[in-house]
C-alpha cells in the first residue's frame, strides 16, 4: 500500500508560486502520481498527473525524482481561487485491486 | 461529457428513514467509487465497483450501508435505517481504463445528507 505524506496546511499570498510536497516511499513501479483539487462543497477535480521527471500543464507542474519517493506539485503565480486542498494519490492501491485511497491532503490558503 | 451526476443534491430526513444516494457515472468508465466525506473522517472510499461488480466493501461502515450497480451507467448507496451520525457529503467517482487503476477518476458533485 503505497501511503502518501503531505503537510496538513499551507498559506501564501496572491501572486507567489506555492509547492506542495507529497512522500510516497512504498511507490510501486506501475504507479502514477496524481493530484487533485477540492473546493467546498465541491467533489475533488484532477489537476495532474505524472510517472516520472516533470509534466507541466495550463494550471500545474509536477517534478517527480528519479527515486519517485516523493513529488512536488507546483503552481505559478497562486490567486485567492487557488484556495483548496489539495490531495496526492499514489496509483490506485494495485495492491488492492485498484481502490483509491485518499490522505489528508494539504488545506492550502492564498491571501491577498 | 456531462460528468457524473448525482442526485439528489442535498437531503434531509429523520432518524431511522430509508435513504437512497443515486450516481450515474461518465459512458465508458468501467470503474465507480463511492466515498463519504466529513471534518473529522475526510474523504473515505466506502465500496468500489469494477465492471459492475462489487470489488471491495470493506469500507462500508455497517450493515446498514448497501450499494449496488445493476448496470454500468447507474449505482445507488442505501442507507436504512438512516442515523445522525450519517450526516455528510456523499460523493461518487468514475474512472477510465485508459492507464488501468492509474486512470484519473472523475466525481460528482456529491450528496449533502443530513439526518435529524
Amino acid at each position: 500500500l503505497a501511503k502518501t505524506t503531505q503537510p496538513i496546511s499551507m498559506d501564501s499570498y496572491e501572486g507567489q508560486e506555492v509547492n506542495i510536497t507529497c512522500s510516497h516511499n512504498n511507490i510501486a513501479t506501475n504507479d502514477y502520481i496524481t493530484w487533485y483539487q477540492q473546493f467546498p462543497s465541491q467533489g475533488p477535480r484532477f489537476i495532474i498527473q505524472g510517472y516520472k521527471t516533470k509534466v507541466t500543464n495550463e494550471v500545474a507542474s509536477l517534478f517527480i525524482p528519479a527515486d519517485r519517493k516523493s513529488s512536488t506539485l507546483s503552481l505559478p503565480r497562486v490567486s485567492l481561487s487557488d484556495t483548496a486542498v489539495y490531495y496526492c494519490l499514489v496509483g490506485g492501491d494495485h495492491t488492492n485491486a485498484g481502490k483509491s485511497t485518499f490522505g489528508d491532503g494539504t488545506t492550502l490558503t492564498v491571501k491577498p | 461529457d456531462a460528468g457524473v451526476i448525482q442526485s439528489p443534491r442535498h437531503e434531509v430526513t429523520e432518524m431511522g428513514q430509508e435513504v437512497t444516494l443515486r450516481c450515474k457515472p461518465i459512458s465508458g468508465h468501467n470503474s465507480l467509487f463511492w466515498y463519504r466525506q466529513t471534518m473529522m473522517r475526510g474523504l473515505e472510499l466506502l465500496i468500489y465497483f469494477n465492471n459492475n461488480v462489487p470489488i471491495d466493501d470493506s469500507g462500508m461502515p455497517e450493515d446498514r450501508f448497501s450499494a449496488k450497480m445493476p448496470n454500468a451507467s447507474f449505482s445507488t448507496l442505501k442507507i436504512q435505517p438512516s442515523e445522525p451520525r450519517d450526516s455528510a457529503v456523499y460523493f461518487c467517482a468514475s474512472r477510465g481504463d485508459t492507464l488501468g487503476y492509474n486512470s484519473p477518476l472523475h466525481f460528482g458533485n456529491g450528496t449533502r445528507l443530513t439526518v435529524t
